[in-house]
């Protein structure tokens, strides 16, 4: 079977800086997105890790580490517009879908 | 315009209803997708279809069924609606094995 386990809800101020964790079991690991979704909207794609180590992608970094079964999304320099949910996602199945993780409820504070 | 369209936006019925969700994506990928999400359960695969002739079961497919009536369209349907299905759903599509899928705005279902 395949889970996947995120912190339910994280908060942080603007301008600061926070890592999302993800962990996953699955049978078969093609790779790793991520997620997000405003509150009454559609997830939209954020990043996507094959291989080992980070992806960078403005204020938006993503990490995977393979032999942890781990990665996570950092988020610098938090705008209010940051606050969302994020969802990681393993691709499994020899690539032929996506399994989404609970998600991260993230509020940003003035 | 979107990429990816859903229709309805809303929906409400009644238990034992039959009711089709509808999905078009105007991006030209083969592969299509539909989800439901509930609160703190994230998105749980109900059906995908990688090409017009194919069509499989997701994680939570019970209750359900679907059609795919050209590349662009991916149709879900409730054979007889259950309170248990109140959900939001969203359809997705990718193209090939690539890293990305695009979801449509969704339909927020009730069930009465």
């Amino acid at each position: 079977g395949q889970s996947l386990e995120q912190p339910s809800e994280v908060t942080a101020v603007e301008g600061a800086i926070v890592q999302i964790n993800c962990t996953y079991q699955t049978s078969g690991f093609y790779g790793l997105s991520w997620y997000q979704q405003h509150d009454g909207g559609a997830p939209t794609f954020l990043s996507y890790n094959g291989l080992d180590g980070l992806e960078e992608t403005g204020r938006f970094s993503s990490f995977l580490s393979r032999s942890d079964s781990y990665g996570y999304l950092l988020l610098q320099e938090l705008q209010m517009k940051d606050s969302a949910s994020y969802f990681c996602a393993v691709r499994d199945n020899y690539g032929q879908n996506f399994v989404f993780g609970p998600g991260t409820r993230l509020s940003v504070l003035p | 315009d979107a990429d990816v369209t859903q229709t309805p936006r809303n929906r409400i019925t009644k238990t034992g209803k039959r009711i089709m969700l509808e999905c078009s994506q105007t991006k030209g990928h083969d592969r299509m997708y539909w989800y439901r999400q509930d609160p703190g359960l994230g998105l749980r695969l109900i059906y995908y279809s990688f090409d017009v002739k194919d069509i499989n079961k997701g994680e939570i497919s019970d209750g359900y069924s679907v059609s795919r009536q050209a590349q662009a369209k991916f149709s879900l349907s409730l054979e007889s609606a259950i309170p248990n299905q109140t959900a939001l759903y969203f359809c997705a599509s990718q193209e090939g094995e690539g890293e990305t899928q695009y979801f449509g705005p969704g339909t927020r279902l009730l069930v009465l």
